[in-house]
C-alpha cells in the first residue's frame, strides 16, 4: 500500500462540471501539497496546507488531518484544465512523498 | 526567468556511459530536491540539500548515483554507469526553508538505450 494515493486514476469531464480529487495518507504529514503538472513534464504548485481549506480562483484544496484526507476541486471546468494532478505529503526532513496522479481530461 | 532551471532538458545515452545534469535553484532559495518521476509514476524522492550540505538520501539512490551542490548555489547529479532502468525524468526543486512550498524545474528528461 503506498503511503500516499490518489483517487480516481484517470477522469474525464465535460467543460463546466464539477470537479473532485481525492487523497488519502497514511503517514504523519507537516503539510499537503497539490500539484499541477501538464504534459513535458513541468510541476507548478497549487496549494500547500496543513488544515481547513484554501481556496484560489475556480481551484478549492481542503484537508481533514484527522481522517487523513484531502480533497481538490475545481469548479467551472475548463479544457485548460485538462492536466494531471499529484497530491504529494510533506513527511520529515521536508521531503515529498507523491502520489501516483491523477490525468484529468476536460472536453469541450 | 527567475525560476528553477535545468540543464539539460533531454539526454539520449548510451547503457554503461556516465551523466551528469544541473539544478540551478531559485536565488537564496536553501533547500534544493532531487526527484525522480517514471512514466505514468508520480515523481520519487532522491535526496535533498540544505545549502551545500546533502541531509538526505533516499534507498533509490544506489551507489551509482551522486548528487552534489558544493557552494550551496547549484547542485549536480551524476549518474554512473547508466542503465535502462534509469530512463525517467529527473526534477529538481527548490524552496527558501522547509515551511514553503517547492518550486520545480522543467526536468530533464534521460533516455537510456
Amino acid at each position: 500500500k503506498n503511503e500516499v494515493e490518489q483517487s480516481p486514476q484517470n477522469l474525464t469531464a465535460q467543460e463546466g462540471e464539477f470537479i473532485t480529487i481525492n487523497c488519502s495518507y497514511s503517514v504523519g504529514i507537516s503539510a499537503l501539497h497539490w500539484l499541477q503538472q501538464h504534459p513535458g513534464g513541468g510541476i507548478v504548485s497549487l496549494f500547500m496546507l496543513s488544515s481547513g481549506k484554501k481556496k484560489h480562483g475556480r481551484l478549492i484544496a481542503t484537508i481533514n488531518i484527522q481522517e487523513k484526507h484531502s480533497s481538490l476541486h475545481i469548479t467551472a471546468s475548463h479544457p485548460r484544465d485538462s492536466a494531471v494532478y499529484i497530491c504529494a505529503a510533506r513527511t520529515s526532513g521536508s521531503r515529498l512523498t507523491f502520489g501516483e496522479g491523477t490525468q484529468l481530461t476536460v472536453n469541450p | 526567468d527567475t525560476g528553477v532551471s535545468q540543464d539539460p532538458r533531454h539526454k539520449i545515452t548510451k547503457r554503461g556511459q556516465n551523466v551528469t545534469f544541473r539544478c540551478d535553484p531559485i536565488s537564496e532559495h536553501n533547500r534544493l530536491y532531487w526527484y525522480r518521476q517514471t512514466l505514468g509514476q508520480g515523481p520519487e524522492f532522491l535526496t535533498y540539500f540544505q545549502n551545500e550540505a546533502q541531509l538526505e538520501k533516499s534507498r533509490l539512490l544506489s551507489d551509482r548515483f551522486s548528487a552534489e551542490r558544493p557552494k550551496g548555489s547549484f547542485s549536480t547529479l551524476e549518474i554512473q554507469r547508466t542503465e535502462q532502468g534509469d530512463s525517467a525524468m529527473y526534477l529538481c526543486a527548490s524552496s527558501p526553508d522547509s515551511y514553503n512550498e517547492q518550486f520545480f524545474g522543467p526536468g530533464t528528461r534521460l533516455t537510456v538505450l
